[in-house]
């Protein structure tokens, strides 16, 4: 099945400071990636959509500016999460839509911890 | 506001015996259900998706089952091994709306 991965997988950083995850589609296109963020025993949040060439589309209550998100390229979404709290600590993970119908390809998520 | 429910939350089962679990979803509107497997530090791996009410798939020892009427599918595992041990997560999507919304998973333990 197709690949995607997400680097990186764990990270952590002082309160403050900006922190880019990676997702990369690595044997297909990806025209469309979603990012998602999982707190702890709570099911994966759809966070945004990301369309290639195009701006993000965000879910209702996430903050744009704070999540920024970049699809420049059709294997590459970036999700930028600027000015890091200790609230944003989470469980973020990406999926792309591969080359089937309905089907949706993970990465293996990244583990973020704000001090 | 779309509600996925997933039960149990947690399963400890022997190994060799056989096991279930649930996912259910709203009824009006829906599109598919799909089956996800996600071992720990790894990519959530899809089993099934699935779209028509009566729908039975089949991959190896796992099964699962549709009722769009109810809003309900039913994952099955026959035989589990260790290798089965994982979270399962189901997800639902609405006609004309490609977005996912997952249950909390069914965290899978099979005791050797």
């Amino acid at each position: 099945g197709a690949v995607v991965s997400q680097h990186p997988s764990r990270v952590i950083c002082k309160s403050g400071t900006s922190v880019k995850i990676e997702c990369r589609s690595l044997d297909f296109q990806a025209t469309t990636m979603f990012w998602y963020r999982q707190f702890p025993k709570q099911s994966l949040m759809l966070m945004a959509t990301s369309n290639e060439g195009s701006k993000a589309t965000y879910e209702q209550g996430v903050e744009k500016d704070k999540f920024l998100i970049n699809h420049a390229s059709l294997t590459l979404s970036t999700l930028t999460v600027t000015s890091a709290h200790p609230e944003d600590s989470s469980f973020y993970i990406c999926s792309a839509r591969g080359p089937g119908v309905g089907e949706l390809f993970f990465g293996e998520g990244s583990r973020l911890t704000v001090l | 506001i779309l509600n996925v429910e997933q039960s149990p939350q947690s399963l400890h089962v022997q190994e060799g015996d056989s096991t279930n679990f649930t996912c259910s979803f709203p009824s009006s509107n829906f599109y598919a259900l799909h089956w996800y497997r996600w071992e720990t530090a790894k990519s959530p791996e899809a089993l099934f998706v699935m779209t028509l009410n009566g729908d039975e798939k089949k991959k190896g020892r796992i099964s699962a089952t549709l009722n769009t009427k109810e809003g309900y599918s039913y994952l099955y595992i026959k035989g589990s091994q260790p290798e089965d041990s994982a979270t399962y997560l189901c997800a639902f999507t609405n006609f004309g709306n490609e977005k996912l919304t997952f249950g909390t998973g069914t965290r899978l333990t099979i005791i050797p």
